[in-house]
């Protein structure tokens, strides 16, 4: 059974970097195929897709966000980090890890709410 | 990178059929068999009810079902139930852009 588990502040202030990690458990990422991905919600909107990370360490980013993105992953852990550098108010959002399968987010973390303000 | 479009929202009352469409480009959904639906109840996680454009996870209901024309993805809710009732996405792979959401869509079971 594969789960996921986000953890973090839940609380940064505009120009801060936030740091997310995702633990999981069920699966590894040493193995072939397997990923782990970033998506956000902001309050009453939609989902956002922000990163992913593949057993390869091929990494993915937003267009729209890359330059403030990076992923990485600790496959003795079973983690996965997401930073956020310059954080804005509009950045306020639950963040999501989730597992890849399917070609598609197949398991979802129960999400994580950051909020930004000073 | 646009969001792919839905509309805001549909309805329809027990036991109906409902279509919710997603309208993408021929940089992603026009490109790519590799659409996917996501329900999501309040103040919950989503969960995937449709990828790879037709398939079901184990475990959905075959009361959902998913279709794909040019640039545009549907999936179709026959039977409609109470529990139906939530916000559905559809999500399309989108090449060296990666991935992207529609703006979801606001269920009502009447």
């Amino acid at each position: 059974q594969i789960t996921l588990k986000e953890s973090g502040p839940t609380l940064v202030k505009p120009t801060q970097t936030l740091t997310l990690t995702c633990t999981f458990s069920g699966f590894s990422l040493s193995t072939s195929a397997e990923g782990v991905g970033w998506i956000r919600q902001p309050p009453g909107k939609a989902l956002e897709w922000l990163a992913l990370i593949y057993w390869d360490d091929d990494k993915r980013y937003s267009p729209s966000l890359k330059s403030r993105l990076t992923i990485t992953k600790d496959t003795s852990k079973n983690q996965v980090v997401l930073t956020v550098t310059n954080m804005d108010p509009v950045d306020t959002a639950t963040y999501f890890c989730t597992h890849i399968g399917f070609s598609a987010f197949d398991i979802w973390g129960q999400g994580t709410l950051v909020t930004v303000s000073s | 990178q646009s969001a792919l479009t839905q509309p805001a929202s549909v309805s329809g009352s027990p036991g109906q059929s409902i279509t919710i469409s997603c309208t993408g480009t021929s940089s992603d959904v026009g490109s790519y068999s590799l659409v996917s639906w996501y329900q999501q109840h309040p103040d919950k996680a989503p969960k995937i009810m449709i990828y790879e454009v037709t398939k079901r996870p184990s475990g959905v209901s075959d009361r959902f079902s998913g279709s794909k024309s040019g640039n545009t993805a549907s999936l179709t809710i026959s039977g409609l139930q109470a529990e139906d009732e939530a916000d559905y996405y559809c999500c399309s792979y989108a090449g060296s852009s990666g991935w992207v959401f529609g703006g979801g869509t606001k269920l009502t079971v009447l």
